[in-house]
């Protein structure tokens, strides 16, 4: 139990074009889903927490207009880069929280290149 | 000073040796405590989770919480070349709303 996939697992775009980016929990309800950003050989970095049916709430330094997340129901949260530019090229994971036991469960990770 | 530290590495071990992982902290709030393997370019794993003091077995895996030292260790006994990876340790409070602080990871290399 306790799946949450992604989709794409890949993408490649050309700058100034947006990518949105799925995150399901397969087999459970998630209230939260939270977006992280992994540099290679770095730890992982929350962008931003989302809660399903409000506004997300981003971290402090992360362009709210330049990832727009959508929570739209307990299984699926979007994260959409808008105009994609070269330095947004990371790795971006998701994670979801079934509660209980409130632990975070990881997606396997969208690999984006912006050229 | 960061709430959650942990060792880098990397640790190299030989197959079949105990493996020894561990994190500092300095929150006393924090009650859950979380271990995550991460291979690389791939999403982590939760491989335990533990509420408050105490240890929790999962087959070749221990995890240990000592809430007085402010210390969580991870072992892994008969260790092997798949558990190769980077090691997390995440943390939180009871009310933080589930997000977690995590440590920068432990890199692990099992050799044959």
């Amino acid at each position: 139990g306790a799946v949450v996939s992604q989709h794409p697992s890949w993408v490649i775009c050309k700058s100034g074009t947006s990518v949105k980016i799925e995150c399901r929990s397969l087999d459970f309800q998630a209230t939260t889903m939270f977006w992280y950003r992994q540099f290679p050989k770095q730890s992982l970095m929350l962008m931003a927490t989302s809660n399903e049916g409000s506004k997300a709430t981003y971290e402090q330094g992360v362009e709210k207009d330049k990832f727009l997340i959508n929570h739209a129901s307990l299984t699926l949260s979007t994260l959409t880069v808008t105009s994609a530019h070269p330095e947004d090229s990371s790795f971006y994971i998701c994670s979801a929280s079934q509660e209980p036991p409130g632990a975070q469960y990881f997606g396997p990770g969208t690999r984006l290149l912006v050229l | 000073q960061k709430e959650v530290e942990q060792d880098p590495g990397p640790l190299s071990v030989p197959e079949g040796a105990i493996v020894s992982l561990n994190c500092t902290y300095s929150n006393s709030a924090f009650q859950y405590f979380m271990w995550y393997r991460q291979y690389s370019r791939k999403g982590p794993e939760l491989l335990m989770y533990t509420y408050s003091s105490g240890n929790k077995e999962d087959g070749r895996f221990t995890a240990q919480v000592d809430k007085s030292s402010k210390y969580i260790s991870l072992f892994i006994r008969d260790s092997q070349p798949s558990d190769s990876a980077t090691y997390l340790c995440a943390m939180r409070a009871q009310n933080s709303g589930y997000a977690l602080n995590f440590g920068k990871g432990t890199s692990l290399l099992v050799t044959p």
